[in-house]
């Protein structure tokens, strides 16, 4: 089916406001995961989600980060009080999840985010 | 902690030359190896992957061993074609604690001219 997408692609906001990224997984992924691309670097980890199990959250950055998913389905990851530096292109990605083959992953086009 | 280390870019290359980008990597167990590619203006793909030593990850021409006795994984192309101009990530995939997060390289910037 499908592939991952995102929502919005791009996103201008200024500086304190809040931010809501949207990922869709591919339909059957269990796994779902969240990472930051700063411009010319490779990618961070931010947060992980699998099954229902609690998320591991420890590539979040601050406590402004957060990320919510709704079962094994949709997930937003929201940024309150935008800084500049968290200006990046935001890349979800879905695999399989745990088991053979569950390792993979596959990434969705990213929101590119800009705080003015 | 895990890391990946590749060589600095840009690589710049003429049409139907050979194509080495090196990338070692430093992991507890047993890594999953893998690149992806980003086109401009284009998300990550999944170039090729490998799962355990010796495996050879083969795709578009584009070929990397999983060796475990130097822990790299460099990526090789016997021609490359200017449709290959893009970044190239290494990426090692973790199962020590029974999941799998991606951790990258910085990445490669592959340019090829005509």
């Amino acid at each position: 089916g499908a592939g991952v997408s995102q929502s919005p692609s791009n996103k201008v906001t200024e500086k304190g406001k809040d931010v809501e990224l949207r990922c869709d997984p591919i339909s059957g992924h269990t796994a779902l995961y969240w990472y930051r691309q700063r411009l010319g670097q490779g990618l961070e980890f931010l947060i992980y989600f699998q099954g229902n199990s609690a998320p591991d959250k420890s590539g979040l950055p601050s406590d402004r980060f957060s990320a919510e998913r709704t079962g094994e389905s949709v997930s937003t990851l929201t940024i309150q009080r935008t800084q500049q530096e968290d200006s990046a292109v935001y890349l979800c990605a879905s695999s399989l999840g745990l088991g053979s083959g569950g390792d993979t992953q596959y990434f969705g086009p990213g929101t590119r985010l800009t705080v003015l | 902690g895990d890391s990946v280390t590749q060589m600095e870019g840009p690589v710049t290359l003429s049409e139907e030359a050979f194509l080495t980008i090196n990338c070692t990597y430093t992991a507890t167990g047993y890594p999953s190896l893998f690149w992806y590619v980003q086109y401009p203006g284009e998300g990550l793909q999944l170039l090729l992957k490998a799962t355990k030593a010796d495996d050879k990850g083969s795709n578009k021409g584009f070929e990397a061993t999983y060796r475990k006795e130097t822990t790299s994984f460099h990526l090789e192309k016997g021609s490359v074609q200017v449709s290959d101009s893009a970044v190239y990530f290494c990426a090692l995939s973790d199962r020590g604690s029974g999941y799998s997060t991606l951790t990258f390289g910085k990445g490669t910037m592959l340019l090829v001219s005509p």
